[in-house]
């Protein structure tokens, strides 16, 4: 069965840097693009960026632009958001989540907590 | 980037009523539209997708419609379950956004 394993709770200073993971399964891992989603306490959803696991394009929302960073790597079928210069407003879960373009998305990660704290 | 807009924010029914949320895109989608439940502490949940089209899994009781820029989920005959917060998402050329949300809660 498909599935998204997602690292778990991380804690950081302003100003530093989080990478957090999802590990899919249960699909050929190149046939689905990826994508990232974060929601801030008590608050809605919002995208952050999509990347192909095939070749490695991403495509990113504005707002993210030059603080985020999507990778993957085939040998373990893992999708990487790494979110730099982080400030309190990025403490949220993020969520990873298989896209499989004209129909949505079926399959999402259980979400990671951030917590940016000094 | 393209603006999503649902309403009500916030929606007070009963069990057994039937309740309509929409969503206005800023430009037009086509048919780029999906609905997602959630509940506290969970994941979203698709229901439908290309507007209309229900999710495999999904309770009949849901629907949706629409095309371009306007579109509305229905739920029928509401039951304890569908309380929760419901989002509309467009999926067009891998720029993708959500609603701000839509809280059903039980008068």
């Amino acid at each position: 069965q498909v599935q998204l394993v997602q690292s778990g709770a991380e804690v950081k200073r302003p100003g530093a840097s989080v990478k957090v993971s999802c590990k899919a399964s249960g699909y050929t891992f190149t046939n689905n693009y990826i994508y990232w989603v974060r929601q801030a306490p008590g608050q809605g959803l919002e995208w952050m960026g999509i990347i192909n696991p095939s070749d490695v394009t991403t495509r990113y929302a504005q707002k993210f632009k030059g603080r985020v960073t999507m990778t993957r790597d085939t040998s373990t079928s893992t999708v990487y958001m790494e979110l730099s210069s982080l400030r309190s407003e990025d403490t949220a879960v993020y969520y990873c989540a298989r896209d499989r373009e004209a129909a949505a998305s079926d399959y999402w990660g259980q979400g990671t907590l951030v917590t940016v704290s000094s | 980037d393209i603006q999503l807009t649902q309403s009500p924010s916030t929606l007070s029914a009963s069990i057994g009523d039937t309740v309509t949320i929409t969503c206005r895109a800023s430009q037009t989608i086509l048919r780029w539209l999906a609905w997602y439940q959630q509940k506290p502490g969970k994941a979203p949940q698709l229901l439908l997708h290309r507007g209309s089209v229900l999710e495999s899994g999904v309770s009949s009781r849901f629907s949706g419609s629409g095309y371009g820029t306007e579109f509305s989920l229905t739920i029928s005959s509401l039951q304890p379950d569908d309380f929760a917060t419901y989002y509309c998402q467009h999926y067009k050329n891998y720029q993708y956004s959500f609603g701000q949300g839509t809280r059903l809660e039980m008068k």
